[in-house]
């Protein structure tokens, strides 16, 4: 079946402007998560969302930062004002089930370049 | 501070040999899980250790987990070029909440 899908794959824009990165999960998972990938580094926790619960924001960098899930599916992150820090890649992932015994699927993520 | 973090940060060996990553990380934790990234890609899961395991095996994978020095370490037994990825661990401290910490991870490159 499909996995999960990032879109754009990649995305230039400049500093200052907004940017909306969209993640379809798969089917039936109820938890999706964001990270941050910068060049050559680990993953950096953003958000998580589990369901109809509250999302655990803990990880968002700051105020320009935030996400939403619609309808419990497809979630879009967005990005305003970008500055050049905030060039990354973006990786979301999903997990069927609630509990961490669940291995996350990852898309391929969204290569973000702020010029 | 990062919850795992794994050494050597990269490792260069020949096809046939096999090769050892290790993780360690600070809190306690409920699973371990190990992740592959080849490049440009997302991340793969491998293979998952719950802490009351101290060994698992999937095909040429080993895991090992030791709770009480707070480390793990994943051997690749008769390594192929297609293996030349980057490894990450990941856990699930219960202190993080529900999100997984991940490790700043292992380039591996397998030389033909």
């Amino acid at each position: 079946g499909a996995g999960v899908s990032q879109s754009p794959s990649n995305k230039v824009t400049e500093k200052g402007k907004d940017v909306e990165l969209r993640c379809d999960p798969i089917s039936g998972h109820t938890a999706l998560y964001w990270y941050r990938q910068s060049l050559g580094q680990g993953l950096e926790f953003l958000i998580y969302f589990q369901g109809n619960s509250a999302p655990d924001k803990s990880g968002l960098p700051s105020d320009r930062f935030s996400a939403e899930r619609t309808g419990g599916s497809v979630s879009t992150l967005t990005i305003q004002r970008t500055q050049q820090e905030d060039s990354a890649v973006y990786l979301c992932a999903s997990s069927p089930n609630l509990g961490n015994n669940s291995p996350l699927h990852f898309g391929n993520g969204t290569r973000l370049t702020v010029t | 501070s990062q919850q795992g973090e794994e050494d050597p940060q990269a490792l260069s060996i020949q096809e046939g040999e096999n090769a050892t990553m290790n993780c360690s990380y600070k809190t306690s934790i409920n699973n371990l899980q190990w992740y592959r990234q080849n490049s440009g890609r997302g991340l793969v899961h491998l293979i998952l250790i719950r802490s009351n395991e101290r060994e698992k095996h999937s095909g040429r994978l080993r895991v090992t987990l030791d709770t009480s020095k707070k480390s793990s370490s994943l051997l690749i037994t008769a390594s192929r070029a297609a293996d030349t990825a980057s490894y990450f661990c990941a856990t699930d401290a219960s202190n993080y909440g529900q999100n997984f910490v991940f490790g700043p991870g292992t380039r591996l490159s397998v030389l033909p």
